[in-house]
C-alpha cells in the first residue's frame, strides 16, 4: 500500500526559506521509473504543479517558479524535501507530495494528504 | 507553456450524464489525466491515459480526447460526485513539466 505525508512549518514569515518533507512508504525511489513531485494549491484556488524528482536523481521543475525551487531525495528514508527561497503570501497554499511512475503513466496515481503553509509577517 | 482551459462550473441532475471539458492546443497529441477533489481532501486520479480508469474508480467515469479538448463523462451522476475536477497533461513541447487546468466545478442539482 502506497502511501505519502507532508511535513514542514504551518507558519513562515516573508523572505524566509521554506522547507517541506515528504515521507513515503510502499514504493522505492531507487525503482526505474519511479518519481515523487510536489503541487500546489492556494486557497480557493487551482492545483499547480512545482517540481518532480526521480528514481534516477533527474530533477524537473515548474518554469516560473525554478529559481526558487530545489528538490532531493534521501532514498534511505523514503524522504524527498523541496526547498523554497524568499517565500511570499503568494505562496501561502496547501502542499501536496504524489507518486508518479513515468514507465506506466504521467498521471500522479498517490497522494498526500496537504499540509497547510502559510506565509505571513 | 502549455495551458489548459476549463470551465468554471458544470451542473447536471442526479442520473444523468455530466461532461467536463478540457481545451488544449492539439491535446489530442497529448496523454490527459482527470483527478476529482473533494473539500478539504487530497485529488484522487479517476481517469488517465485519456480514457484508462484506475483501480476502485468506477466505470462511470470515463474519457476521452480529439482535437483541441479532451472530456471527462461522469454517467449515471450520484450525489457523492459532486466535486472538483482537474484535467492534467505532460507538456514536452518547452520544458518538460506537469500543466494541470483551472479546475471544474461540478453541480449535482
Amino acid at each position: 500500500q502506497i502511501t505519502l505525508k507532508e511535513s514542514g512549518p504551518t507558519l513562515v514569515k516573508p523572505t524566509q526559506t521554506l522547507t517541506l518533507t515528504c515521507t513515503f512508504s510502499g514504493f522505492s525511489l531507487t525503482t526505474s521509473g519511479v518519481g515523487v513531485g510536489w503541487i500546489r494549491q492556494p486557497p480557493g484556488k487551482a492545483l499547480e504543479w512545482l517540481a518532480l524528482i526521480y528514481w534516477n536523481d533527474h530533477k524537473r521543475y515548474s518554469p516560473s517558479l525554478k529559481s526558487r525551487l530545489t528538490i532531493t531525495k534521501d532514498t534511505s528514508k523514503n524522504q524527498v524535501v523541496l526547498i523554497m527561497t524568499n517565500v511570499d503570501p503568494d505562496d501561502t497554499a496547501t502542499y501536496f507530495c504524489a507518486h508518479e511512475w513515468t514507465t506506466v503513466t504521467t498521471a500522479f496515481d498517490y497522494w498526500g494528504q496537504g499540509t497547510l503553509v502559510t506565509v505571513s509577517s | 507553456s502549455y495551458v489548459l482551459t476549463q470551465p468554471p462550473s458544470v451542473s447536471v441532475a442526479p442520473g444523468q450524464t455530466a461532461k467536463i471539458p478540457c481545451g488544449g492546443n492539439n491535446i489530442e497529441s497529448k496523454t490527459v489525466h482527470w483527478y476529482q477533489q473533494k473539500p478539504g481532501q487530497a485529488p484522487v486520479l479517476v481517469v488517465y491515459d485519456d480514457s484508462d480508469r484506475p483501480s476502485g474508480i468506477p466505470e462511470r467515469f470515463s474519457g476521452s480526447n480529439s482535437g483541441n479538448t479532451a472530456t471527462l463523462i461522469i454517467s449515471r451522476v450520484e450525489a457523492g460526485d459532486e466535486a472538483d475536477y482537474y484535467c492534467q497533461v505532460w507538456d514536452t513541447t518547452t520544458d518538460l513539466s506537469w500543466v494541470f487546468g483551472g479546475g471544474t466545478k461540478l453541480t449535482v442539482l
